[in-house]
């Protein structure tokens, strides 16, 4: 099982705020993944990595951008929040097929 | 793409009750995966099947790869108010440029009533 972290649980900001939600794995997983998900909703595949440099979009189209430069840390930064960005990402790394979920980030723009 | 159908949508049940929900596809899968989420949380991994007939036990939970492999089966016998939670099944995308990525159910939302 994997050991990953997620910062800020929880962050209200202003609308046009830059931000960057934290992701890291100590189990030196090489796949993560970004999700969005609206309380009790579907997850939305928003960004994953396949390793060390290798980004690409998801499922739903997002505003927000990511980067992979160490395996262990997988951030999402969001040039210029709006309130439509009021919503729950989770952070997941997989080994092989199972992903492993962090506990998220719950955002409000407002 | 593939889509997988989860059901029911919700569960409102007494305490000690069974707890019976699945999840099917119109496409094959080769692991089939149960996570449940608490509210505020991330989804955590309960029971990952990885062949066909496959029945496998976690507690009190039992989860079933279904022979067609298009569907699977969670089962949570003697509900206790802590399974509260949404409860979704998830399966890996066939490959090519989705390999890695994984679809998900809708979920389903379960209520325990002490």
């Amino acid at each position: 099982e994997a050991d990953i972290y997620q910062t800020p649980r929880y962050l209200v900001i202003g609308t046009g705020k830059k931000i960057t939600l934290e992701c890291s794995q100590t189990m030196g997983h090489d796949k993560m993944y970004w999700y969005q998900q609206d309380p009790g909703m579907e997850l939305h595949l928003i960004h994953y990595s396949y390793g060390v440099n290798s980004t690409e979009k998801g499922d739903l189209s997002s505003e927000s951008t990511v980067s992979r430069i160490r395996t262990e840390h997988f951030p999402l930064t969001l040039e210029s929040a709006r309130p439509s960005h009021t919503s729950q990402y989770l952070c997941a790394s997989s080994p092989r097929v199972e992903q492993y979920f962090g506990p998220g980030t719950r955002l409000t723009v407002t | 793409g593939q889509q997988l159908n989860q059901s029911p949508q919700s569960m409102f049940i007494q305490e000690g009750e069974d707890v019976s929900m699945n999840c099917t596809s119109s496409s094959i899968f080769n692991t089939w995966l149960w996570y449940k989420q608490d509210p505020g949380e991330g989804p955590v991994l309960l029971i990952a099947l990885y062949k066909a007939g496959e029945l496998t036990s976690n507690g009190r939970l039992t989860a079933q790869f279904g022979i067609t492999r298009k569907d699977s089966f969670l089962n949570i016998s003697a509900s206790i108010p802590s399974d509260v939670g949404i409860y979704f099944c998830a399966g890996p995308h066939a490959g090519g440029t989705s390999y890695g990525k994984l679809t998900f159910g809708q979920g389903t939302i379960l209520t325990v009533h002490p």
